[in-house]
């Protein structure tokens, strides 16, 4: 079970629009900057996002992030389907056990 | 660029120590700016936190593993090594090395991943 949760999948239509919920705590979310990975099949996870809303060079601006409370949300427009993978929410945790903590992962199909 | 690079033995048997090595290139691993880590996956599922090492020795580890976790840095290669003691087969998965920066939550960089078997 992952610290953070995600929405096991989520689909639209070529074009369209999608969005990507993280849920946490304040020890996790509520306290941390949160970071986005896209994982294609067979490929290692690729930042997409970090500083909950910021984009690593290369990352085109159909990727958008945002953050709220405890709550952390990935935005995709435009959608191809070349999006289509699994995306992960991360943050770091600063409660006793604290390290590095993960979503669950959300599979993105792109009808 | 920066590359990392995972290698071990793709197959341990049960309750055996598992053991790989991350080589990072294009980068000193003695950089006073990264951390850097072991993330893993299971077949099918999420990833998951395993630990983290500065260049100094320094390590923080999953609560769930720490009794049977060691993350070790040889700064004359370069490189940081991961041993994980009496593994079973909840132990499969593909393992990353990755880095990231001291100030920030994020892992910038990631190895390809190496898949590690527990069978016997």
């Amino acid at each position: 079970q992952s610290v953070l949760t995600q929405p096991p999948s989520v689909s639209a239509a070529p074009g369209q629009k999608v969005t990507i919920s993280c849920s946490g705590s304040t020890s996790n979310i509520g306290n941390n900057c949160v970071s986005w990975y896209q994982q294609l099949p067979g490929t290692a996870p690729k930042l997409l996002i970090f500083d909950n809303n910021k984009r690593p060079s290369g990352i085109p601006d159909r990727f958008s992030g945002s953050k709220s409370g405890t709550s952390a949300t990935l935005g995709i427009t435009g959608l191809q389907t070349g999006d289509e993978a699994d995306y992960y929410c991360g943050t770091w945790d600063s409660s006793l056990s604290a390290g590095g903590v993960f979503g669950g992962g959300t599979k993105l199909t792109v009808l | 660029q920066l590359q990392l690079q995972e290698s071990g033995p793709g197959l341990v048997k049960p309750s055996e120590t598992l053991s790989l090595t991350c080589t990072v290139s294009g980068g000193s691993i003695t950089s006073t700016t990264y951390y850097w880590g072991w993330i893993r996956q299971p077949p099918g599922k999420g990833l998951e936190w395993v630990g983290t090492i500065y260049y100094s020795g320094s390590t923080s580890y999953n609560p769930s593993l720490k009794s049977r976790v060691t993350i070790s840095v040889d700064t004359s290669k370069n490189q940081f090594s991961l041993n994980l003691n009496s593994v079973t087969a909840a132990d499969t998965a593909v393992y990353f090395c990755a880095r990231k920066n001291i100030l920030y939550t994020h892992w910038g960089y990631w190895g390809q991943g190496t898949l590690v078997t527990v069978s016997s």
